[in-house]
């Protein structure tokens, strides 16, 4: 069964500290990785997509890593600002002969604080 | 541009009563996605279009869910009769290409079915 888990569920961190979000999945055959950023109220945003060959991508202050063989990914975050309190949502695709298939994960709420 | 736009932003209706979700995607993307999120599941894909066809529809929950997508520029999300299970927020996406590529979440629809 696909699977996407996502650690920590919530985070609390000062502003102006790193941090790193974790994403290990289960989904087979694999095609891309995306981690979306979404505000209160608001829609996803994605902030990078990462196909099976790209170890590393990054987006301004966000850094993810994809790790294919141990199927985990990270989202690091550097010189965190209050801005980047969120909810930051890991989705694998799959894609067979059925088509595509998204799995989402059940994200991590950051919450940076002054 | 725009971006994606979702109307209405807020809809309180009475279980039984239909309801119609509206969504114009980016000018020029041809795929379109409807998703529901709620805390209990998080973030779900319901059925996505490719060039106004309907591509995977097996996220819809049941035969009360239909969507349509009549031309490039419009689709419409319709759940009759609703029930309270119903109550989410409804998200529409658009991308250049298929599941592959990024998407553009408009800004959601606020469900609640009293």
């Amino acid at each position: 069964k696909n699977q996407v888990e996502q650690s920590p569920q919530s985070l609390i961190i000062l502003e102006g500290k790193n941090c790193t979000l974790q994403c290990n999945y289960t989904v087979s055959p694999f095609s891309n990785l995306r981690w979306y950023k979404q505000d209160t109220g608001r829609g996803p945003v994605s902030l990078t997509i990462m196909t099976f060959s790209e170890n590393t991508k990054s987006n301004g202050r966000y850094t993810a890593t994809l790790d294919a063989d141990t199927k985990q990914s990270s989202l690091h975050i550097t010189a965190s600002q209050l801005s980047d309190s969120a909810s930051y949502i890991c989705v694998v695709s799959a894609h067979d002969n059925a088509g595509n298939m998204l799995t989402f994960g059940g994200g991590t709420r950051l919450m940076v604080k002054p | 541009d725009a971006g994606v736009i979702q109307s209405p932003r807020h809809e309180v209706t009475e279980m039984g009563q239909e309801v119609t979700l509206r969504c114009k995607p980016i000018s020029g993307h041809n795929s379109l996605f409807w998703y529901r999120q709620t805390m209990m599941r998080g973030l779900e894909l319901l059925i996505y279009f490719n060039n106004n066809v309907p591509i995977d529809d097996s996220g819809m929950p049941e035969d009360r869910f239909s969507a349509k997508m009549p031309n490039a520029s419009f689709s419409t999300l319709k759940i009759q009769p609703s029930e309270p299970r119903d109550s989410a927020v409804y998200f529409c996406a658009s991308s250049m290409g298929q599941m592959q590529e990024t998407q553009y979440f408009g800004p959601g629809t606020r469900l609640l079915v009293l």
